[in-house]
This record gives structure tokens, sequence and C-alpha cells, in this order.
């Protein structure tokens, strides 16, 4: 079973900030927390990922709480090709590091 | 600089019949995972190979198996096909080894129709 929780739907207007949520209270110390989207009929893509300082790149920036049991990512200026399934993964042991996906949430931007 | 490639795109086979389903890693990546992702669900990890053999692998029966080449292709064989394997099929690369600092790129897919 997927380590995060996440809210299966969220809206945002275009040209606004999308503030995507993410509950992974039982991560461990080494645990990265990786962000990943799907935009239908396509793989998932890679976003961004961290540790426990928070992170920003081209994409979106990821905060995570000091106590890392949650994490934000967030799109500072959604655009309509931002509409995709955002799935918040902690990488799990078992020999190597698996992702585990769960059902992610499905953001919609609107215009 | 090509990333992760999969073929076919879309197939339709047969209840019963078996399939391969092929990958080739994005460049300068070693470590191919693979993935089963029914409609309207996240995927679902199915195995993992590195240095030409399985590392890990998921929940799946053994119906499902892989191969991974010297050049760090790799395929994915479904054998005794079941309605319930119709899904997209996800091939995704890493490196280096795929440690826990390494990102994953995935594919297109491959959609797999059993009828």
């Amino acid at each position: 079973d997927a380590k995060t929780t996440q809210p299966p739907s969220m809206d945002c207007a275009e040209g606004r900030a999308a503030n995507l949520p993410c509950n992974h209270s039982t991560i461990s110390g080494n645990e990265y927390v990786y962000w990943y989207r799907q935009i239908h009929s396509q793989g998932p893509q890679y976003i961004i990922h961290g540790l426990k300082n928070n992170e920003t790149n081209e994409m979106a920036s990821l905060i995570i709480t000091e106590d890392r049991k949650s994490s934000t990512l967030i799109l500072p200026h959604a655009t309509l090709r931002d509409t995709a399934v955002y799935y918040c993964i902690v990488r799990e042991y078992g020999g190597s590091y698996i992702p585990t996906f769960g059902r992610g949430t499905s953001l919609i931007v609107h215009p | 600089d090509a990333g992760v490639t999969q073929s076919p795109t879309h197939l339709i086979k047969t209840r019963g019949q078996q399939v391969t389903l092929r990958c080739s890693p994005k460049s300068g990546h070693d470590t191919v995972s693979w993935y089963q992702q029914a409609l309207g669900q996240g995927p679902q990890f199915i195995f993992q190979y590195y240095e030409e053999e399985e590392r890990q692998r998921g929940n799946f029966p053994d119906r499902f198996s892989g191969h991974q080449f010297p050049n760090y292709s790799s395929e994915l064989n479904v054998n005794a096909l079941l309605l319930g394997d119709s899904a997209l099929y996800l091939c995704a690369s890493s490196d280096p080894g795929g440690a826990n600092n390494s990102p994953l790129h995935f594919g297109n897919g491959t959609r797999l129709t059993v009828t």
C-alpha cells in the first residue's frame, strides 16, 4: 500500500498558484518524497523530490514540514496544461527503492 | 537525448495468448522497472531489473516475467492472458542502480487490450 494520502481532486484558476498537499506520517529518516504527474494517456512525469529541505526547480516548489510528516507541491502560476493527476510518493526500500503509487490528486485548472 | 521508449504503443490480444512488450531505457540508465496501470488507478509495481537480473518483484503472478539485455533494454512477457490483464503497461528507467535519490523516468506505455 502507498505510504501517502492525498485529496482525490482539486481545482485551481489559471494563473493562480496550485497547492497540492500530501500526508506521509510514517516516513522514515532516509526516505525521499517524490512528486510525479500524469497527463491523460501519457506516462508519469517526474516533477521534483526532496528529503527535508524545501526544493525548487523550473516546474514547481516542494515544501516539506519540519517533522517531515507532510509536504506541499506548489505550482506557482498554474496553466491549463497543468491539468493532470499528481502523485506524491515515498519510496520504500525492499532491496532497492521502489515508488509505490496511490491514486493521486486529480488537478483541474480552469480558465 | 531519447527518453524511455516503449513498443508497441497499442496491442490487442485474445484471452489465453502470450504477449511481449519492449522497453529501451533513457540513455545512461541501467535500471528498468515495469508497472501496470488499470483504468482510473495508479501504476502498480510489477518488477525491477538491474544487471540483467530481477532485483525486486511486486505482487504479480508468475505469468508475468521479464528480461533485461546487456544494453539495459528490457522485455515484459505475460503468458495465458486474462481479461483483467487489460491495462497500460509502463516502463521506467533510473540510475545508478536505482538509488534512493534517483528519479524514475517513464515511457508513455503500451496499451494492452485482452478480448
